[in-house]
C-alpha cells in the first residue's frame, strides 16, 4: 500500500494554469478508472473535486479537470484564483480492495 | 444536506484503547458503504478502513490490520472504529466519509475528530 506519488508544491500566478501529477502502478491509478482528487484548505475537511478520473460532482467549478495516462493521473486547474491555494490529494481504489492517497501537493497562487 | 458528523476522539496513553463514532444524516444510511481516512498532524491523509453498507465486508489498511476493527449501526445511522493497542504513530485526525455508490470514492467527508497517543 504505497502512497501515489505527488509533487510536493506547485506554483502558478492568477489566472495560469497547473498541472498536478499523480504516479502509481498497474495495481491502483493503472488498473482503474476510480482517481479522485481532493482539496483540502488548512484546517479543513478534504473535499472531493473529481472522481472516475473525469467526472466532477455537482457544484465544482469547471476550471477544474481530470485526466489519465497509464498509471498517472492528473489535475488540472485553470484560471488560477487566490482561493485555489490549497493542499490536493489524488486517491485511487487498489486491487487489493483498498484506497491509496497521494502524499498530497501544496498548490500556492503567486 | 449530508452531513457525518464524527466524535470519541481525546488523549489515550500508548497501548490503550478508543472508540470513535460517525453520525450520518442526511442520506439513506444504510444504502451507503462508510470509510475512515486519518491524517497525522502536518502529514497527508491515509485511508485506514472501509464498511460496505450493511456491514458485510469490511477492509483495512495494513497499517492498522489486527488493531482496528470498523462496525456499523444501520438502525442508529452510526459507522464506529474501534482502535486498540493505540501507538504514537496513531495520532492524527482521524475522518469518517460517506462513499459514492459504484464509484469507489469518498464524497462527504466530516470534520474529523482528533486521537493524540501520548503517555
Amino acid at each position: 500500500q504505497s502512497a501515489l506519488t505527488q509533487p510536493a508544491s506547485v506554483s502558478g500566478s492568477p489566472g495560469q494554469s497547473i498541472t498536478i501529477s499523480c504516479t502509481g502502478t498497474s495495481s491502483d491509478v493503472g488498473g482503474y478508472n476510480f482517481v479522485s482528487w481532493y482539496q483540502q484548505h488548512p484546517g479543513k475537511a478534504p473535499q472531493l473535486l473529481i472522481y472516475d478520473v473525469t467526472n466532477r460532482p455537482s457544484g465544482v467549478s469547471n476550471r477544474f479537470s481530470g485526466s489519465k495516462s497509464g498509471n498517472t493521473a492528473s489535475l488540472t486547474i485553470s484560471g488560477l484564483q487566490a482561493e485555489d491555494e490549497a493542499d490536493y490529494y489524488c486517491s485511487s481504489y487498489t486491487r487489493s480492495i483498498t484506497w491509496v492517497f497521494g502524499g498530497g501537493t501544496k498548490l500556492t497562487v503567486l | 444536506q449530508v452531513q457525518v458528523v464524527e466524535s470519541g476522539g481525546g488523549v489515550v496513553q500508548p497501548g490503550g484503547s478508543l472508540r470513535l463514532s460517525c453520525a450520518a444524516s442526511g442520506f439513506t444510511f444504510s444504502n451507503y458503504d462508510m470509510h475512515w481516512v486519518r491524517q497525522a498532524p502536518g502529514k497527508g491523509l491515509e485511508w485506514v478502513a472501509f464498511i460496505q453498507y450493511d456491514g458485510s465486508k469490511k477492509y483495512y489498511a495494513d497499517s492498522v490490520k489486527g488493531r482496528c476493527t470498523i462496525s456499523r449501526d444501520n438502525s442508529q445511522n452510526t459507522v464506529y472504529l474501534q482502535m486498540n493497542g493505540l501507538g504514537a504513530e496513531d495520532t492524527a485526525m482521524y475522518y469518517c466519509a460517506k462513499d459514492l455508490r459504484g464509484h469507489w470514492t469518498l464524497d462527504y467527508w466530516g470534520q474529523g475528530t482528533l486521537v493524540i497517543v501520548s503517555s
